[in-house]
């Protein structure tokens, strides 16, 4: 079983386009995050989601909100897609405290 | 801007050398930790350092970190082909909410 598991892998969508991504974790963490990571492989920060505490990168467009169903998931909205959405999206998990992220593999958006 | 800067930024050395990749950050931090990405999958967690610790070993990898200078090294000895991947560190400035990382260090093992 995939601890952190993403869907789509890979999502090719046109401008104006809302499309979302889901993430699901078996590891019971309490703390899921969503990072982005561009062409140039630069890892940035979105959403630190916790008990239903979110946390928000304040660079991050409204365009862009996270919703979590439940402790296993939080899935990523994106609405009107632009082409510098383009990036590779990944999920991650923790456990309260002190510890590393477990990451999804990663969903590749590309934007036309 | 990054918290993290990883130098170099690319790294090619010989199967069989050592490769010794640098992270330097900003602000103060709780621990860092240092991460191995395959291409075309996600991170892969390496190694933590708390800040209080000045050196760390898990098998051919040796961390070190350095509070004063806000700096800190991974070393992998005696490299091997799979080695090859990019490698990313991160800080831990607020009580283990939100790591940020650097741009990472792509790193090429030839065989």
């Amino acid at each position: 079983d995939t601890a952190v598991s993403q869907t789509p892998k890979y999502l090719v969508t046109q401008m104006g386009n809302d499309k979302s991504i889901k993430c699901e974790q078996n590891l019971g963490h309490d703390t899921m995050y969503w990072y982005k990571q561009d062409s140039k492989k630069f890892l940035k920060i979105m959403f630190s989601y916790n008990n239903k505490e979110l946390i928000i990168n304040e660079t991050v467009p409204n365009r862009f909100s996270p919703k979590s169903p439940d402790k296993a998931h939080l899935n990523l909205h994106i609405n009107s897609l632009e082409l510098g959405d383009s990036a590779v999206y990944f999920c991650a998990t923790k456990e309260q405290g002190l510890g590393p992220l477990h990451f999804g593999n990663g969903t590749r958006l590309t934007v036309t | 801007s990054q918290q993290g800067e990883e130098d170099p930024q690319a790294l090619s050395i010989q199967e069989g050398e050592n490769a010794t990749m640098n992270c330097s950050y900003k602000t103060s931090i709780n621990n860092l930790q240092w991460y191995r990405q395959n291409s075309g999958r996600g991170l892969v967690h390496l190694i933590l350092i708390r800040s209080n610790e000045r050196e760390k070993h898990s098998g051919r990898l040796r961390v070190t970190l350095d509070t004063s200078k806000k700096s800190s090294s991974l070393l992998i000895t005696a490299s091997r082909a799979a080695d090859t991947a990019s490698y990313f560190c991160a800080t831990d400035s607020n009580a283990g909410n939100m790591l940020t990382f650097g741009g990472g260090t792509r790193l090429m093992v030839k065989p």
